[in-house]
């Protein structure tokens, strides 16, 4: 079946580590894109992707960086500059002619 | 700049009665829009699109959108909700240029439909 993979569903960390997010996609689509959703905020857009080796800065990139070398797989790494990790954390994807996005099932991440 | 508003962070409704969740949005291009809905601790799931063509769109649990262009509006529709439809649901548009769409989303902050017994 294809889909949108994000491992792991909870994530713990302790506060100042780096952690990474893993997000794969067996679609075919070319544009991925990394989300933040905290409680009554909606989502915000961290990073996208619309070609492999190439990715743009959202609305709130900063203490967080990406990685595309791959069309299937785009990894989110929270570092330790992100000032207030703790969040509800979705990937996406979608083809580059019409602009709907499919989701992962998410990943929450919690810093202690 | 462009943005999406829905008008109700939560919507309260008893089982079988109609509902409407709000969106509104502004923007100096064309836009798609979209409808996502969101289970406890899930991702989003596409509940219905419009791109082109008729403005009232359906999807196939029962739901409906109109696009209203003088509006700016994609309210989205119920006649009889059932308990599972409790969720949040998304609202959201995609601009489009010319022949070509960004890239991006923009995302309303979501209406919590709370489906009473």
């Amino acid at each position: 079946d294809g889909g949108i993979t994000q491992s792991p569903k909870y994530l713990f960390r302790k506060e100042g580590q780096n952690v990474t997010l893993s997000c794969e996609q067996n679609l075919n689509h070319d544009a991925m894109y990394w989300y933040r959703q905290d409680p009554g905020q909606g989502l915000r857009l961290i990073y996208y992707s619309q070609i492999v080796n190439d990715f743009q800065k959202g609305d709130i990139a900063e203490g967080y960086s990406v990685s595309r070398e791959k069309k299937e797989s785009f990894p989110l790494t929270v570092t330790s500059a992100q000032k207030n990790p703790t969040a509800f954390y979705l990937c996406a994807s979608s083809t580059s002619e019409v602009n709907e996005q499919f989701f992962g099932p998410g990943t929450r991440l919690t810093v202690l | 700049a462009q943005s999406v508003t829905q008008l109700d962070s939560q919507v309260p409704v008893f089982e079988e009665a109609p509902v409407e969740l709000r969106c509104n949005y502004s923007s100096s291009v064309s836009v798609y829009l979209f409808w996502y809905v969101q289970y406890p601790n899930q991702g989003l799931q596409l509940l219905l699109k419009y791109l082109s063509g008729s403005t009232l769109v359906e999807s196939i649990n029962g739901f409906e959108a109109e696009f209203n262009k003088s509006q700016t509006s994609f309210h989205l529709r119920k006649p009889s909700v059932h308990i599972s439809d409790t969720a949040e649901y998304f609202c959201a548009v995609s601009l489009v240029y010319g022949s070509s769409n960004t890239g991006k989303l923009i995302f309303g902050q979501g209406t919590t439909l709370q489906v009473k017994p």
